[in-house]
């Protein structure tokens, strides 16, 4: 079955670029009717949707956080990408990468990765 | 933005009773395809969510059917019919019409 793991530096400087990649497996991330997300959770807070992106590289982001995130598509790698840019304490959370299902008649999130742990601080 | 608003946000429940998390989203989550795009997931303590229940009242793969959820428009309802040890965590209800997705608070059931 399909399984998400993220990757990435677990502490990070203010005012500096958060950098993150998923690992997919046992499936393509060139598959058709899926969106390949990243979703934050602060600790002990509630769980916020930043942005995803599918096999043609169309993307959709949060408005909240548009300015700063990029999301991109390694194919040769199976692997996705987070870029948050400008960082601050407000963005230190668990980040999540999931599947999203978007075929019609569909529309949830599954699987989710284990998340990885970022720290915004000096 | 979609705004989902949960209730309660705390719920004690003891072993082998019933348990009930409502789920309100400030506009219709009603397709015209005729579809309801909500969804359930619960967090177990130190994991990462997990779909529980997609489309308002169809249970993910392998969750058992003491799980069940319902509702229209903008009310919808999670319930457990007998609450286990292994039912702590939280649960977020999620709208997925549209993008920004967004999630309710999240309700922590914890065993009495």
């Amino acid at each position: 079955q399909v399984q998400l793991q993220e990757s990435g530096p677990g502490l990070v400087k203010p005012s500096q670029t958060l950098s993150l990649t998923c690992t997919v497996s046992g499936g393509s991330i060139t598959s058709d009717n899926y969106y390949w997300t990243w979703i934050r959770q602060p600790p002990g807070k509630g769980l916020e949707w930043i942005a995803y992106i599918n096999h043609s590289g169309r993307t959709y982001y949060n408005p909240s956080l548009q300015s700063r995130i990029t999301i991109s598509l390694d194919t040769s790698k199976n692997q996705f990408s987070l870029r948050l840019s400008s960082v601050t304490a407000a963005d230190t959370a668990i980040y999540f990468c999931a599947r999203y299902s978007s075929s019609r008649g569909t529309g949830w999130f599954d699987p989710w990765g284990q998340g990885t742990l970022v720290t915004v601080s000096s | 933005d979609i705004v989902m608003t949960q209730s309660p946000l705390s719920l004690p429940v003891t072993p082998g009773e019933p348990a009930s998390i409502s789920c309100r989203s400030s506009q219709s989550l009603l397709e015209s395809t005729g579809y309801t795009y909500l969804d359930w997931y619960l967090q177990k303590p130190g994991q990462s969510p997990q779909l529980l229940i997609y489309l308002v009242s169809n249970r993910a793969s392998g969750v058992p059917d003491r799980f069940s959820g319902s509702g229209s428009g903008t009310d919808f309802t999670l319930k457990i019919s007998r609450v286990e040890a292994e039912d702590v965590g939280v649960y977020y209800c999620m709208q997925a019409l549209e993008s920004p997705h967004t999630f309710g608070q999240g309700t922590k059931l914890e065993i009495k």
